[in-house]
Order: C-alpha cells, then structure tokens, then sequence
C-alpha cells in the first residue's frame, strides 16, 4: 500500500530535550515536506526536500532541522523544542515532474507534540 | 507574496443541498492549485488537483474549477451527505516561490442530517 508514515503519532516532551520526528514514503517520490498545522493559522511548510541530499527552508524554518540521506525517509528533528513548537506535523511526499514542481502531494497521518 | 484565503471559515449545510467552497489567491502565476479534505486530528486527503492550463477538474461528486485570471477556485459538491463533513484546504504552487506550496486556512463544513 502506498503511505506516508510518521512516527510518533503523539509526543509529549520537555523544553530543551532533543527530537526526531521520523517520515517515511514508499512510493520513490522525490519530493518530500514537513508542515506544521496551528490553529488560525493553517498549515505552514518548515522544510522540504527536491530530492537526497537536497533540501531548503521553508517558511517557517527556525529551530528545526532535516536531513535527506536516503529517498524514503525524511526526518525533522527539534534539537531544543520550545513550547511554542507545540504543534500538529504532517510529512508530505510528492513525485518530481521534468518541471521541477510538485504535484500531487501525499500526507502522513500526523503527529502531534507538546512541549512542556 | 502569495496569499491564500478560504471564505467562508465555517459552513453547516442540511444534507443534500449542493455547495460551492471558495478559494481566492493573489498570485496568478501559480502551477496548479489542490483541493484536500482533512478530518478532524487526521492527514491531508488530495480530492482534486488542478493544472495552471485546466479549468476544472471532477471526481464524483465533487467538481474543482479554476480561473487564473480572477486569482479563484471553486470546490463544488453536490448532493451533499453527512460523511463529507470535514476541513476543506485549498492549496497553490506558485511559479515563482521555489516549489514552496502555499495553504489556504480552509472551511470547516458541517452537514446537517
């Protein structure tokens, strides 16, 4: 079955103490995208990935990193969460048209964390 | 900077009746424009993607139109039923944002039984 997953689905953590959200595609998509959903202000992207060893900032960046060492997976991590990095995720994972842009996207299920 | 507005916020509708979302940006450069449907505390679910070169696009029920020109889109369902109660989020590609996919805040519709 064709999926993106997330793990964990839910997350309660601590201010300061390292995270790693992982994402996983098996479709052999090129593009890969992290999202975090707030309310009032909708989904806004963080990061995102053209292809492995490829990525750039979203538009809302700051205390997150990513990694893409491998196609399928695409981990966030928060090196030193911050309450107002409580949230709802969603990894995506599109194919790469000749174009260049994104189509179809496909999202994970989620995850929420809370920073205490 | 390309912007993206959902209006209504919130729709209740009783069963049946056929709607019309709507979905407004101010870049008309765009690649192409997705219509999703989220669920309460679930993921994204793709309804309909429509190309810059396309006017609409259909699935069922479901009818997605586009006009570059007025910056609009329009996710039309008809009959509507209980079960398509959920965010609806518009979301654009632009041209020249770097791949970035831009989101609209989306409409809560309730149908009502």
């Amino acid at each position: 079955e064709a999926q993106v997953t997330q793990n964990p689905r839910y997350l309660i953590t601590v201010t300061g103490k390292k995270l790693t959200v992982t994402c996983s595609q098996n479709m052999n998509h090129e593009y890969m995208s992290w999202y975090r959903q707030d309310p009032g202000l909708g989904l806004r992207q963080i990061y995102y990935s053209m292809n492995v060893e490829v990525t750039d900032k979203g538009d809302v960046p700051e205390g997150y990193k990513v990694s893409r060492k491998e196609k399928r997976n695409f981990p966030l991590i928060l090196e030193s969460p911050s309450p107002n990095q409580t949230s709802l995720y969603f990894c995506a994972s599109s194919p790469l048209p000749l174009a260049g842009l994104t189509d179809t996207q496909y999202f994970g299920p989620g995850t929420r964390l809370t920073v205490l | 900077k390309q912007e993206v507005t959902q209006i209504p916020a919130a729709l209740s509708v009783p069963e049946g009746e056929n709607l019309v979302l709507n979905c407004s940006f101010t870049d008309s450069a765009i690649y192409n424009l997705q219509w999703f449907r989220q669920d309460p505390g679930k993921g994204l679910t793709s309804l309909l993607l429509i190309q810059s070169s396309q006017r609409e696009q259909t699935s069922g029920r479901l009818n997605a139109s586009l006009d570059k020109s007025s910056g609009r889109s329009t996710l039309y369902i008809a009959a509507s039923q209980p079960g398509d109660s959920a965010t609806y989020l518009c979301a654009v590609v632009t041209l020249n944002r770097d791949d970035k996919i831009i989101f609209g805040k989306g409409t809560r519709l309730h149908i009502l039984p």
